[in-house]
């Protein structure tokens, strides 16, 4: 099993540049999530879905949109970027609730907006 | 809003020693509380979860405390190893003042570890 992967790993973009990060799991999860990680702030959850075709926001969801149109994918969206999201973003999945069931984390994208 | 608090500057610890990691959490009181261990340039890899009504749970070298009255989790290692330097996120959970369904994470403790 692959786990959790992302792609792409590395990305620069340009100001008002849109993109897609893919996120992919093969242990059949129902929750998957996008969170963000900087210096000095940790991690802070995007947007998150708790089964096929729902997505929900997070605790920063503003400049994203995301896709979960089949149950392995999870799709993020810049619509159109900006130097303040620069930042490495990981995606996540979980069985269950992500209270009481640990979250199997992707190796991250890291994304540079000029 | 919830707030979570972990040392801020890095820990460092001879081998050999116990490294004790502190998570205090305020504005919440959580049923769960997991922690992380993430490495540099890697996405955090899942160590413990301990519920509210467990005062501690162990893992090989690793043990967790949970106390909801002084709004606290302790992490310990044991043995310490260099191979144990990391940085460790904790993240409560669940229970009465939560976020949305995802994880709220600390800000995580740079652990090392000197030969």
């Amino acid at each position: 099993n692959a786990g959790v992967t992302q792609t792409p790993k590395f990305r620069v973009l340009k100001t008002g540049q849109s993109m897609t990060l893919l996120c992919a799991q093969d242990m059949n999860h129902e929750y998957m999530y996008w969170y963000r990680q900087d210096p000095g702030m940790g991690l802070r959850l995007i947007h998150y879905s708790v089964g096929e075709g729902t997505t929900a926001k997070g605790e920063v969801p503003d400049g994203y949109n995301v896709s979960r149109l089949k149950k392995q994918n999870f799709l993020l969206g810049l619509e159109s970027a900006a130097p303040s999201q620069t930042s490495v973003y990981f995606c996540a999945s979980s069985p269950g609730h992500p209270s009481y069931n640990e979250q199997f984390f992707g190796p991250g994208t890291r994304l540079t907006v000029l | 809003s919830q707030k979570i608090e972990q040392n801020s500057e890095a820990l460092n610890i001879q081998e050999g020693k116990t490294a004790t990691l502190t998570c205090n959490y305020t504005n919440y009181s959580p049923a769960y509380l997991q922690w992380y261990r993430q490495d540099p340039g890697r996405g955090p890899v899942f160590l413990l979860l301990i519920r509210e009504n467990e005062k501690e749970k162990r893992k090989e070298r690793l043990k967790v405390t949970f106390d909801t009255t002084l709004k606290q989790s302790l992490f310990h290692i044991t043995a310490s190893q260099p191979a144990d330097s990391a940085t460790y996120l904790c993240a409560p959970a669940g229970g009465s003042g939560g976020g949305a369904d995802g994880l709220t994470f600390g800000k995580g403790t740079h652990l090392i570890i000197q030969p």
